[in-house]
């Protein structure tokens, strides 16, 4: 089986500008989560995603956003970006039915804002 | 949620089992706890997983104690590939929802050494 895949893995942006990005979870997996990483904070959760509703929310304003697909994929946005949203972002999948399904990453988008 | 403490940091020389602990004194009695891993550049990877009893896979073994205040994750044979970030995570059951998030904390640098 194919794995986790996001895209683009990495992204240059201008403070201000939005920014979306692009997660294809493993086929049959339903769940769709986003965890954001940076060196001060380490990995934090953003939301998740299920049967194209979010589920779950982390503590994260709402500049930002997400979205999935009836295919299971999702995109993540983040508008007026800030120098602060800098970071790599993770994307994980499950099959959200059962509980203490693993969660399979992928290797994340890494972007940088200027 | 439960409060994780892991060392921050472990050398162990390739070849040799690499035995990693953690504490989670305020673990509740729903609380499974999953181990991931973070090799450079990647996502997190699934190592294990448990809840009372002591677990074993292809990867990696876990050790629970009987009062399930701590666990210790046991790498039989370290390659240098094992070379990674260690995540101890309680995590808790939302019993039939199939809904959780990982709240990871600054884990284990464990480096193996040849």
């Amino acid at each position: 089986k194919a794995g986790v895949t996001q895209t683009p893995r990495y992204l240059i942006k201008t403070r201000g500008q939005q920014v979306t990005l692009s997660c294809s979870p493993i086929s049959g997996h339903r769940s769709v989560s986003w965890y954001q990483q940076t060196p001060g904070q380490g990995l934090q959760f953003l939301f998740e995603y299920f049967s194209e509703t979010q589920r779950n929310k982390g503590n994260f304003p709402g500049r930002f956003s997400g979205r999935q697909f009836s295919n299971s994929r999702s995109e993540m946005n983040v508008s007026t970006l800030e120098l602060g949203d800098s970071a790599l972002y993770l994307c994980a999948s499950n099959s959200g039915t059962l509980d203490y399904s693993p969660l399979h990453f992928g290797n994340g988008t890494r972007l940088t804002v200027t | 949620d439960a409060k994780t403490t892991q060392p921050t940091s472990m050398d162990c020389a390739e070849g040799r089992a690499a035995n990693l602990p953690c504490n989670h004194s305020t673990i509740s009695g729903n609380e499974y706890v999953y181990w991931y891993r973070q090799i450079h550049s990647q996502g997190p990877q699934y190592i294990i997983h448990g809840l009372k009893n002591n677990e074993t896979n292809e990867m990696a073994s876990l050790i629970i104690t009987e009062d399930r205040k701590s666990s210790t994750l046991i790498l039989p044979h370290a390659t240098l590939r094992d070379t990674a970030v260690y995540y101890c995570i309680p995590t808790p059951s939302y019993s039939g929802a199939g809904s959780y998030q990982l709240t990871f904390g600054k884990g284990t640098k464990l480096s193996v050494i040849p």
